[in-house]
C-alpha cells in the first residue's frame, strides 16, 4: 500500500524557518515526481512545489519562489520542503502528494499524505 | 496566470445527479483532474485525465471536458458524497499546477 507521512510542522515566528519531511513507502520512490500542496484554514488547495523523480527539475508557485526549496533523498525515500522567511500567509496544512510519472508536468496527485500543520505567528 | 473557476456551492436532494463545473480558457485542450475532500480529511483523486476513474471510485463519478468547461458529474448522490470538490490542471505556459477554488457539495 502506498503511504505518505508528513512531519515537521509546528508553530514558528514570522521570519523564521521550518523544514517539512514526507516519508514514503509502498512504491519505488525514486521513479516518481512528488509535490507539495497547502491549504490555509478554511481555504482551498494551493500547489506549492513539485520535483521530478531524480530531483533534477523543480517547480515553485510564485508565492513561495525564492523562499522555499524542495528536495528529495531517494535512498531514504523522503521528500523535503525547506521553508524560509515565513509569514502569516504561509499558515496552512501542508500535504505531500505522489505524481503518476517521473516528470512533474501534467501530473495528477494520488495519493496524498494526511498533512502537517504549519502556523506562523508571534 | 491560468485561472480555473468553480461555483462555490451546489446543493441537491439525494438520488439526483450533481454537476460541478470548472471553467478555464480553452480548458478542453488540457487534462483535468478532480479531487474530493471530506471535512478533516486529505483530498482524494476521483477523476484523472478528464474521464478516468481510479480504482475504488464508484461508477457514479464521471467527468467530461470540452471547450471552456470541464464537468464532474455524480449520479445518484448520497449523503456520503458531501464534500468539497476541486478541479486541477497543469499550465504548461507557466509550468505550474493550478487548482480551481473548490465547490462545496451539499446533499439536502
Amino acid at each position: 500500500e502506498v503511504q505518505l507521512l508528513e512531519s515537521g510542522g509546528g508553530l514558528v515566528q514570522p521570519g523564521g524557518s521550518l523544514r517539512l519531511s514526507c516519508a514514503a513507502s509502498g512504491f519505488i520512490f525514486s521513479s516518481y515526481a512528488m509535490n507539495w500542496v497547502r491549504q490555509a484554514p478554511g481555504k482551498g488547495l494551493e500547489w506549492v512545489s513539485g520535483i521530478s523523480d531524480s530531483g533534477g527539475s523543480t517547480y515553485y508557485a510564485v508565492s513561495v519562489k525564492g523562499r522555499f526549496t524542495v528536495s528529495r533523498d531517494n535512498a531514504n525515500k523522503t521528500l523535503y520542503l525547506q521553508m524560509n522567511s515565513l509569514t502569516a500567509e504561509d499558515t496552512a496544512v501542508y500535504y505531500c502528494a505522489k505524481g503518476p510519472a517521473a516528470a512533474v508536468g501534467n501530473n495528477w496527485f494520488d495519493p496524498w499524505g494526511q498533512g502537517t500543520l504549519v502556523t506562523v505567528s508571534s | 496566470s491560468y485561472v480555473l473557476t468553480q461555483p462555490p456551492s451546489v446543493s441537491l436532494a439525494p438520488g439526483k445527479t450533481a454537476t460541478i463545473t470548472c471553467a478555464g480558457d480553452n480548458i478542453g485542450s488540457k487534462s483535468v483532474h478532480w479531487y474530493q475532500q471530506r471535512p478533516g480529511q486529505a483530498p482524494l483523486l476521483v477523476i484523472y485525465y478528464d474521464t478516468e476513474r481510479p480504482s475504488g471510485i464508484p461508477e457514479r463519478f464521471s467527468g467530461s471536458n470540452s471547450g471552456s468547461t470541464a464537468t464532474l458529474a455524480i449520479s445518484r448522490v448520497e449523503a456520503g458524497d458531501e464534500a468539497d470538490y476541486y478541479c486541477q490542471v497543469w499550465d504548461s505556459r507557466s509550468d505550474h499546477v493550478v487548482f480551481g477554488g473548490g465547490t462545496k457539495l451539499t446533499v439536502l
